[in-house]
């Protein structure tokens, strides 16, 4: 059981670049999430989705996108990469119902703007 | 909204020494509480919860009791290893929605010497 895979784990951007996040999971679970750790800021979430097909905004969504074709599936989009979206990105899932709130986290991307 | 302020680290001990980390909230509603390492390199995972007033959460030696009326959820354990080396993230669930939310605090770094 692979849980949650992050890919890639490891990218360097020039400012203005595109990238995609690719984030899978193989639990079955509904809900998906996209954070940001930077350092001593803790977590802040992206965007999270409860379903295939639905995706909403967290705390910082401003500069990214996400889609939810598939319950596997939550990418992380980064159109016009700028240097404030340097950090490591996670994505986590949990199945909700008597499972809420236990977080299964992917193993992170290191993402750097230069 | 929902906040969680937690020690400042860094935090430095010598093995088999005790560990208190203090986490406080502020949420509106009944959360649910929760304690997640990071391990050098890797995602988060989760350490323990508790879902109402008086639980205490335990696992490999750590305890946390949800005491409602100081809105505290400390971590502690009385000998603390090398191996517990890391970052611990207090954390609460959005109990007044549907999604399962969790809100971060900014994370303790640990370093256990031998």
């Amino acid at each position: 059981n692979a849980g949650v895979t992050q890919t890639p784990k490891f990218r360097i951007l020039k400012i203005g670049q595109s990238m995609t996040l690719q984030c899978t999971q193989d639990m079955n679970h509904n809900y998906m999430y996209w954070y940001r750790q930077d350092p001593g800021m803790g977590l802040k979430l992206i965007y999270y989705s409860v379903g295939a097909g639905i995706t909403d905004k967290g705390e910082v969504p401003n500069g990214y996108n996400v889609s939810r074709s598939t319950t596997e599936d939550f990418p992380l989009r980064l159109e016009l990469a700028a240097p404030s979206q340097t950090s490591v990105y996670f994505c986590a899932s949990n199945q909700g119902g008597s499972g809420a709130n236990v977080l299964t986290f992917g193993a992170g991307s290191r993402l750097t703007v230069l | 909204g929902d906040s969680v302020t937690q020690m400042e680290g860094p935090v430095t001990l010598s093995e088999e020494a005790c560990l208190t980390i203090n986490c406080t909230y502020t949420a509106t509603g009944y959360p649910s509480l929760f304690w997640y390492v990071q391990y050098p390199g890797e995602g988060l995972q989760l350490l323990l919860k508790a879902t109402k007033a008086d639980d205490k959460g335990s696992n490999k030696g750590f305890e946390a009791t949800y005491r409602k009326e100081t809105t505290s959820f400390h971590l502690e354990k009385g000998s603390v290893q090398v191996s517990d080396s890391a970052v611990y993230f207090c954390a609460l669930s959005d109990s007044g929605g549907s999604n399962y939310k969790l809100t971060f605090g900014k994370g303790t770094l640990l370093t256990v010497n031998p």
